[in-house]
């Protein structure tokens, strides 16, 4: 039973640039939500999809967007990117219905913007 | 919105001592869920509690949920070197779809 995958697990671009990153869900799960998570603080919410559709979002501005696909497999993508983006991107799931309460977290994408 | 704010930030303990970490809000919570979080790790879920008053053990680790729902604990009984890492807690916000707000955690290093 496959965990959520998360790739490329490190990235160093440049400011300005695009950065496309990738998560797979947990075998059985639909929801797929993003964190990103600054050095010594807790993750916070960047959005989150089920269904293909955006859901819900938290305080991030429009540069951060993503997509979900008919396999429920997920990207977030960030444009224009500023120094401050650097962080652990990290890509949560869940099943919408029953099961375990917590969300699965993949290992995360380690990007730096420099 | 809703917060959580969790102390102390840091905590450093010898092996065998007890560890606490406490969260705290001024609203109350519909529900509160714990994670670990080792070096260079991901968050990984450890329980959620929904009951006022609600307690769970697993095995050296007991939670706790306010009888308010404003407030929550994690006591580690005879700390070991495995536990070391960041433990947050978080709020499930919005309900069965909902997404998790995180305290800022509390790190915390087992010296041997």
């Amino acid at each position: 039973d496959a965990g959520v995958t998360q790739s490329p697990t490190h990235l160093i671009k440049t400011r300005g640039q695009q950065v496309t990153l990738r998560c797979s869900p947990k075998s059985g799960h639909d929801t797929v939500s993003w964190y990103q998570q600054a050095l010594g603080q807790g993750p916070q919410f960047i959005f989150q999809y089920y269904e293909e559709e955006e859901r819900q979002r938290g305080n991030f501005p429009d540069r951060f967007s993503g997509h979900q696909f008919p396999n429920y497999s997920s990207e977030l993508n960030v444009n224009a990117l500023l120094l401050g983006d650097s962080a652990l991107y990290l890509c949560a799931s869940r099943g919408r219905q029953g099961g375990p309460k917590g969300y699965t977290f993949g290992s995360g994408t380690r990007l730096t913007v420099v | 919105g809703q917060q959580v704010m969790q102390i102390p930030q840091y905590q450093h303990v010898q092996e065998g001592e007890d560890f606490t970490t406490y969260c705290n809000s001024s609203t109350t919570l519909s529900n509160i869920q714990w994670y670990k979080q080792r070096p260079g790790g991901h968050p990984v879920f450890l329980i959620q509690l929904v009951k006022s008053g609600e307690v769970k053990k697993q095995k050296r680790l007991t939670f706790q949920f306010g009888e308010a729902k404003k407030n929550s604990s994690l006591h580690i009984t005879a700390t070991q070197t495995t536990d070391v890492g960041t433990y947050f807690c978080a709020l499930n916000y919005g309900g069965s779809q909902g997404n998790l707000i995180f305290g800022k955690g509390t790190k915390l290093s087992v010296k041997p």
